[in-house]
């Protein structure tokens, strides 16, 4: 069974619009839950991590926001995409304390 | 300032030839993990190692169990499937808030 699971796919929005990603991580109690971006071609940005419910912090904004509303989720939005914001997002977990990261398969945004 | 460093950035291999990437971190790292971006973008985890070497099939990952401060990827008799971005990634010392990620070396393996 897959541990983590990251929705949707794949999205193509315009600009303006709203956004909400979401990951869900079964089977792990109070994981470190983290959020990366990644530019066209580009490296993987760290967005924001949460090592509880209701506790993110952030790392490089983007004008984006994140909230952990249960222990096995994690959600990534914002009100207005911009253009920028186009990339693929990756939603990542590690044990508390642990040392290995494990990612989802990622979703990818079209911003237009 | 980049904890990771890895090299080289690109690289294109000949099938069937070897070769080795490399990550450098500046300071002593606990453990490391290899990765390989497929054309999707999903990363797939190759090796996660605290010390000494792993193998996998072609692929070989090392980790210097002294001074903790280099790993190398390497691929023997390369095949196009191995095509792809690799990353290498390290927890921090500290805290567990931010692993550290090296630029990737993008690879293409040339029939």
């Amino acid at each position: 069974a897959q541990t983590i699971h990251q929705w949707p796919v794949a999205e193509i929005k315009a600009v303006g619009s709203p956004l909400s990603l979401g990951c869900t991580i079964k089977g792990k109690s109070s994981p470190n839950l983290y959020w990366y971006w990644q530019a066209t071609g580009g490296t993987l940005q760290q967005l924001f991590y949460s090592i509880t419910v209701g506790q993110v912090e952030s790392v490089v904004q983007l004008n984006l926001s994140a909230s952990r509303p249960k222990d096995d989720q994690f959600i990534l939005s914002t009100e207005k995409l911009l253009l920028s914001h186009s990339g693929f997002y990756l939603c990542a977990w590690s044990l508390r304390g642990g040392t290995e990261v494990f990612f989802g398969k990622g979703t990818r945004l079209t911003v237009v | 300032g980049d904890q990771v460093e890895q090299s080289p950035s690109a690289l294109s291999l000949h099938e069937g030839t070897d070769s080795a990437l490399r990550c450098n971190f500046t300071t002593t790292m606990r453990s490391v993990q290899w990765f390989r971006q497929n054309s999707r973008g999903s990363l797939i985890s190759l090796f996660y190692l605290a010390s000494g070497t792993k193998e996998n099939g072609r692929l070989k990952s090392a980790f210097d169990s002294k001074e903790r401060r280099y790993s190398t990827l390497h691929i023997r008799d390369a095949q196009l499937e191995d095509s792809g971005t690799y990353f290498c990634a390290a927890p921090p010392n500290t805290g567990y808030q931010n692993f550290y990620f090296g630029k990737g070396t993008s690879l293409t393996v040339i029939p």
